[in-house]
């Protein structure tokens, strides 16, 4: 079945460092989506990637889905100590019918005052 | 925040006993999946219902089962507890149930299995 994998799987960075996760999913994707659960909470979504090579920002947050639409990249600049918590990506495979979103096992983020 | 709620929050159980818990969606989504979290781990997809049937079911054995409700709302069940079973119950609702609908969680049920 459809494996979703995330690097690293702990980060801890100063406050003020920027920060980087990659996901890859052994099959092509649909879509990619990400969510950020922060401790004791519960996932919330981020974003959604479509197109092949799509770049979205937020504020602070970059945004990258592959070419082949099999990897995407999330990218924090300047951490703050609002960031902490664990991002997921999560996709579905492309093909009709398919929307069971996989997720990958996450990357938790520490972020050091 | 998203509108979704789960009840009850938290739940404590013995091994083999049974447990339904339960999923109001956001208003306006006919579809609701749930998912299984471990510590540590990513959401894992166990079923989605959409329009009150089920529509599509990950890698869990048959003593899970789901129903939905005419008002969309959701509920999970569990036969036969095992201590595995032990974790973090999510549901999420979705406008639709295609790949592109948004999933919105709720806080979560966490269950213990003792």
């Amino acid at each position: 079945g459809q494996q979703v994998m995330q690097i690293p799987q702990y980060q801890h960075v100063q406050e003020g460092e920027d920060f980087t996760t990659y996901c890859n999913s052994s099959t092509t994707l649909s879509n990619i989506q990400w969510y950020k659960q922060r401790p004791g909470g519960h996932p919330v979504f981020l974003i959604q990637l479509v197109k092949s090579g799509e770049v979205k920002k937020q504020k602070r947050l970059t945004f990258q889905f592959g070419e082949a639409k099999k990897n995407s990249s999330l990218h924090i600049t300047a951490t703050q100590t609002t960031d902490v918590g664990t991002y997921f990506c999560a996709g579905p495979p492309s093909g009709a019918g398919s929307y069971q979103l996989t997720f990958g096992k996450g990357t938790k983020l520490s972020v050091i005052p | 925040e998203t509108g979704v709620t789960q009840s009850p929050t938290h739940l404590i159980k013995t091994r083999g006993q049974q447990v339904t818990l339960r999923c109001s969606s956001q208003s306006g989504h006919n579809t609701v999946s749930w998912y299984q979290q471990a510590l540590g781990q990513g959401p894992q997809f166990i079923f989605q219902y959409y329009r009150e049937e089920e529509n599509g079911r990950g890698n869990f054995p048959p003593r899970f089962s789901g129903l939905q409700f005419p008002n969309y709302s959701s509920e999970l069940n569990v036969n036969a507890l095992e201590l595995d079973d032990s974790a973090l119950y999510l549901c999420a609702s979705s406008l639709g149930s295609g790949a592109k609908n948004i999933q919105y969680f709720g806080a979560g049920t966490r269950l213990s299995v003792l």
